[in-house]
């Protein structure tokens, strides 16, 4: 298979709590990507980091990246029902520019 | 909304028949890139296209084809369709970033193809 690696495959948590999802790949990449899809319908790019980067803040969003480990975390702080979706993470390899989506972390935030 | 547009919206074929979707580029980016998402599965990279020239190509055999056009504008099309290819497919827009890669892109909300 071409893809990433997400973990949990579907995570359920009540509002106001934090999630995190995880993401492993295989190959040097120029950047990691997540998104955000809903229902199916097109993703909403939320975060991108590059190979040279660690950490990165986007107002609820923290995204990690250990390319050591081949591997990126997504938090996003004081869920909100807002939140449920599937999220995915994309990266760019480095040989080829092929962009490599994982099966995505379908996230279901209760009320 | 991304500014990325696609056509049409939903499309019903037959096995054996052929297929073009369309896409419009957010004004000023200079790559396309098209996926092909099976329900509740991850995108897959079909192929990538910069300055009119394809740049990167999945795993996917030679029956899928694209163009990009010089407003950016940009084509998929598939010949002999298969069961299998019954998908959401998406195009996304974004720029070629100096280092190599691209930068953030923009998707369009798919064109959902059913073949019967």
């Amino acid at each position: 298979s071409q893809q990433g690696e997400e973990d949990p495959q579907a995570l359920s948590i009540q509002e106001g709590e934090n999630a995190t999802m995880n993401c492993s790949y295989k190959t040097s990449i120029n950047n990691l990507q997540w998104y955000r899809q809903n229902s199916g319908r097109g993703l909403v790019h939320l975060i991108l980091i590059r190979s040279n980067e660690r950490e990165k803040h986007s107002g609820r969003l923290r995204v990690t990246l250990d390319t050591s480990k081949k591997s990126s975390s997504l938090l996003i702080t004081a869920s909100r029902a807002a939140d449920t979706a599937s999220y995915f993470c994309a990266t760019g390899r480095l040989r080829d520019d092929k962009i490599i989506f994982g099966k995505g972390t379908r996230l279901h935030i209760l009320p | 909304e991304t500014g990325v547009t696609q056509s049409p919206t939903h499309l019903i074929k037959t096995r054996g028949q052929q297929v073009t979707l369309r896409c419009s580029s957010q004004s000023g980016h200079n790559t396309v890139s098209w996926y092909q998402q099976a329900l509740g599965q991850g995108p897959q990279f079909i192929f990538q296209y910069y300055r009119e020239e394809e740049n990167g190509r999945g795993n996917f055999p030679p029956r899928f084809s694209g163009l990009q056009f010089p407003n950016y504008s940009s084509e998929l099309n598939v010949n002999a369709l298969e069961l299998d290819d019954s998908a959401l497919y998406l195009c996304a827009s974004s720029l070629r970033l100096a280092g190599g890669g691209v930068d953030e892109q923009f998707f369009g909300p798919g064109t959902r193809l059913t073949v019967l």
